[in-house]
């Protein structure tokens, strides 16, 4: 069972708001991860940090950022919710360490359950 | 273009039936391929993870194998249960770059009836 934690599970917002979606692992991994998802697609990766301090932007654009100011946590914040933002946010932790990924085994991903943010 | 495309899209079988499920992949150079099950509205949970040099990798019901040469795997469920219902998500990493680029399938929608 992976110790990996969002909040809140579901919200809904107007548009303008600012946000912050939550997320915290007790794992103790220095690689965390947010992706996006919206209903019968894949995941996009949108932010990622190899550790505290390390903030990267995925493949997808996003109007998003994000912070690392300790290993456990990892928030997602939206400075003006629209609509276009509605998804699911997921993120996620792996126990690699350094830039490159070697180990598969060590790479193996654990998610939270998402949050499901409706922009209205 | 790296890709990973999965069928079928969905499948309804029954309980106690087995099924296979379908990926392939034009990532390269190809690292290794993981399959995941996501309940709806969770996020996705590891089930196998295989280098190239696996070509069978089991977890309780469920046996996925991997043909790094036609780049093709299959996931395969044994004596479905209620439980199995569910997307199934192919994932492949590529070697060498930085954080080990993971692309997505879309994933099978499996659903198991009494």
């Amino acid at each position: 069972e992976a110790d990996i934690y969002q909040t809140p599970r579901y919200l809904v917002i107007g548009t303008g708001k600012k946000i912050t979606l939550e997320c915290s692992q007790t794992m103790g991994h220095d690689k965390m991860y947010w992706y996006q998802q919206d209903p019968g697609m894949e995941l996009h990766l949108i932010h990622y940090s190899y550790g505290v301090n390390s903030t990267e932007k995925g493949d997808l654009s996003s109007e998003s950022t994000v912070s690392r100011i300790r290993t456990e946590h990892f928030p997602l914040t939206l400075e003006s919710a629209r609509p276009s933002h509605t998804s699911q946010y997921l993120c996620a932790s792996s126990a690699g360490t350094g830039v490159k990924a070697t180990d598969p085994t060590n790479e193996k991903l654990f998610f939270g359950s998402g949050t499901q943010l409706s922009v209205l | 273009k790296n890709q990973v495309e999965q069928s079928p899209q969905s499948l309804i079988i029954l309980e106690g039936k087995n099924c296979t499920l379908q990926c392939n992949y034009t990532v390269s150079p190809f690292s290794n391929l993981r399959w995941y099950k996501q309940d709806t509205g969770r996020g996705p949970v590891s089930l196998t993870i295989m280098t190239f040099s696996e070509n069978t990798k089991s977890n309780g019901r469920y046996t996925a194998t991997l043909d790094a040469d036609t780049k093709q795997s299959s996931l395969h469920i044994t004596a479905s249960q209620l439980s199995d219902s569910a997307s199934y998500i192919c994932v492949v990493s590529d070697r060498g770059s930085t954080l080990g680029r993971l692309y997505f399938g879309r994933g099978t929608q499996l659903t198991v009836w009494p």
